[in-house]
């Protein structure tokens, strides 16, 4: 089975700095990968995708690398505002069965 | 219309109660979730409906019985609940192997 994992499971950063959140994956033949930001008494909230066939997403402010070598998935967000602030999941998705979720980085951004 | 709406958003009962947790969609998915979230965790899955069919059910204990009468909705009927199973209840949908939408969620107290 899968199983997702993160190295840091809070990270303060200073408002205007870049966040850098980390997840590991175990299966191989995961091709599928979110990530979602959680806020407070709310769902999580889908933040960007991206599949095994790239290794580098953009969106607004945020970017997602993957590396399939070391099963290795980063969030970057720029710019990092007050807003930001949240619990960040990972997800993967193995041979089209239920995502796997990560046990999650709690992002604080300092003023 | 993007949403998923869950119903209702809190709900306290006792051990002996039977209620129903409730949630809609109007974006034509068609797989929708049931997750459990304990504090600080990611959600755990527990159902899966996929064209209205059960296709998952990760060994849920009995006493919650998911339901799903047309493909916008979903429920959750809750009978003799414990105390352990007070967590956040979160309903999801999808296309078939993409993103989750999530809800806000049910926030649950057995007492």
């Amino acid at each position: 089975g899968e199983s997702v994992g993160l190295h840091l499971p809070t990270l303060s950063v200073q408002e205007g700095d870049n966040s850098i959140i980390n997840c590991a994956y175990s299966n191989s033949a995961s091709d599928y990968f979110i990530w979602y930001k959680q806020e407070s008494g709310k769902g999580p909230q889908f933040i960007i995708d991206i599949r095994s066939n790239m290794d580098k997403r953009q969106g607004q402010r945020v970017t997602v690398l993957l590396n399939k070598t070391v099963k290795h998935l980063s969030l970057q967000i720029a710019a990092t505002q007050p807003g930001d602030s949240a619990v960040y999941f990972c997800a993967a998705l193995s041979y089209g069965q239920n995502f796997v979720f990560g046990p999650g980085t709690r992002l604080s951004v300092l003023p | 219309d993007t949403e998923v709406t869950q119903t209702p958003k809190h709900l306290v009962m006792g051990m002996t109660n039977k209620k129903s947790l409730k949630c809609e969609q109007h974006m034509g998915h068609r797989a929708m979730y049931w997750y459990k979230q304990k504090a600080k965790k990611p959600p755990e899955l527990m159902f899966v409906y996929s064209y209205e069919k059960l296709s998952i059910n990760e060994s849920v204990p009995s006493r919650f019985s998911p339901e799903c009468p047309n493909s916008s909705l979903l429920n959750l009927h809750l009978h003799a609940l414990q105390p352990e199973d007070s967590a956040l209840y979160l309903c999801a949908s999808s296309q078939v192997a993409e993103k989750l939408f999530f809800g806000s969620g049910t926030q649950l107290s057995v007492l």
